[in-house]
């Protein structure tokens, strides 16, 4: 079993519609969470962290995690085609490194 | 403030070469990481710098990669000799500490023949 795995993708939604990404991770000692977004030949950019049990939004950005379920969301709400890139969940345990999901390919239709 | 400079942004060598990659991190940035990503995967750690010490390094194919950051400043990733399967993208990224974001270089896009 990978450490993180996301859904695969290309996920294709239209304009402003609300984008949905999935992310699992195995160990279940990991602390943090994050989403990175990574235009094509571009490198990653971090937009959403989240640390604790529930909902955080920022903008039009909601990260949800579910520790139990072992289990990490990226909502896009009103996605824009600007939005469509590869997204990348990362999962960080205490002191150690992060570790990379294989990313979801998104693409917003105008 | 500037961002994380890596150079060259490409190369093109053929298998059995080396090659080398510089990266110079954020000023102040005590960590910098080196991560390999191949096409259509996620970013891979090769190795971890606090300073001029290596913290994490078990993921470097320790028989052709190896890195160094002498100064605690910036870092070159050698490959030697390079084979088929090293073609990706050379990310390098740095950080303040623990608890803050870590923010990518541009990358080195590199092909081997």
């Amino acid at each position: 079993q990978k450490e993180v795995e996301q859904n695969s993708g290309p996920l294709s939604v239209p304009e402003g519609a609300i984008a949905s990404l999935n992310c699992t991770y195995s160990d279940r000692v990991s602390q943090s969470f994050f989403w990175y977004r990574q235009y094509s030949g571009k490198s990653p950019e971090l937009i959403m962290s989240i640390y604790s049990n529930g909902d955080k939004e920022d903008g039009r950005f909601t990260a949800q995690l579910n520790k139990a379920s072992q289990y990490v969301s990226l909502l896009i709400r009103d996605s824009q085609p600007s939005d469509s890139a590869t997204y990348l969940c990362a999962v960080k345990k205490g002191g150690q490194n992060f570790v990379f999901g294989p990313g979801t390919r998104l693409s917003v239709l105008p | 403030e500037a961002g994380v400079a890596q150079s060259p942004r490409y190369k093109i060598i053929e298998k059995r070469q080396s090659v080398a990659f510089w990266c110079n991190p954020i000023s102040g940035h005590a960590t910098l990481y080196w991560y390999q990503q191949i096409l259509g995967q996620g970013p891979k750690l090769l190795i971890q710098f606090q300073n001029n010490g290596v913290v994490d390094d078990s993921q470097l194919p320790k028989d052709r990669f190896s890195a160094e950051r002498l100064k605690g400043v910036d870092s070159t990733l050698k490959i030697q000799p390079a084979k088929l399967e090293d073609s990706a993208v050379y990310l390098c990224a740095s950080r303040f500490g623990q608890g803050y974001e870590q923010f990518f270089g541009p990358g080195t896009r590199l092909t081997v023949l």
